[in-house]
């Protein structure tokens, strides 16, 4: 049991390159996030899913889409990436309707724009 | 929408020595609040949390307090030891589900020998 996995763990981006984030998880969670964190700012939203198929806004979407084709996995792309998007990104996942509201987190992606 | 706020930033104690962390919150709504352990280099990890229809719960050296009329909860780190070094985030969810969590800054606590 992995709990929740990232790819990759480490990127460097050009200005206006983009890339996709892939998270995976194994504990058939019906929810879904992204999170990214930065020096004094804690974590903030960027997207959410709350089951295969859809997709919500956060705190901070602008400049990322997401995707949930798969209820185990939830993608986050930058379509042109941007220095303000050097982060560390979080994914985690849950099922609030099972009692266990815990959000479990996978281990990050470290994400560098230059 | 909710705003978190968490102090202090940086916290350092002795071993054996006590530590407490301090988050306030503006939504009313807010009725769960979990807190968060992050070592370096890993997701954060859910250490405890309490509902607002609780005023306090523990768990072995690890306590959290809620005065839901001052929108205002505490944690609690008795007998601290090395290990407990780490960062530190509330959050509360204004939806009870944990669906939107809304995060404070974070604490780095430092455990000193």
């Amino acid at each position: 049991n992995a709990g929740v996995t990232q790819t990759p763990k480490f990127r460097v981006l050009k200005t206006g390159q983009s890339m996709t984030l892939l998270c995976a998880q194994d504990m058939n969670h019906e929810y879904m996030y992204w999170y990214r964190q930065d020096p004094g700012m804690g974590l903030r939203l960027i997207h959410y899913s709350v089951g295969e198929g859809t997709t919500a806004k956060g705190e901070v979407p602008d400049g990322y889409n997401v995707s949930r084709l798969k209820k185990q996995n939830f993608l986050l792309g930058l379509e042109s990436a941007a220095p303000s998007q050097t982060s560390v990104y979080f994914c985690a996942s849950n099922t609030p309707a099972s009692g266990s509201e815990t959000q479990y987190f996978g281990p990050g992606t470290r994400l560098l724009v230059l | 929408g909710e705003n978190v706020e968490q102090h202090p930033s940086t916290l350092s104690v002795q071993e054996g020595d006590s530590a407490v962390i301090k988050c306030t919150y503006s939504d009313s709504a807010s009725n769960y609040f979990p807190w968060y352990k992050q070592e370096l280099g890993k997701g954060p990890q859910l250490i405890i949390d309490i509902r607002s229809n609780v005023g306090e719960k523990k768990d072995q050296r690890i306590a959290v307090t809620l005065n839901k009329t001052a929108k205002h909860f505490s944690l609690h780190i008795t007998e601290t030891q090395p290990e407990d070094s780490a960062v530190y985030f509330c959050a509360a969810s204004p939806t009870g589900t944990a669906s939107k969590l809304t995060f404070g800054t974070g604490t780095r606590l430092q455990v000193t020998l």
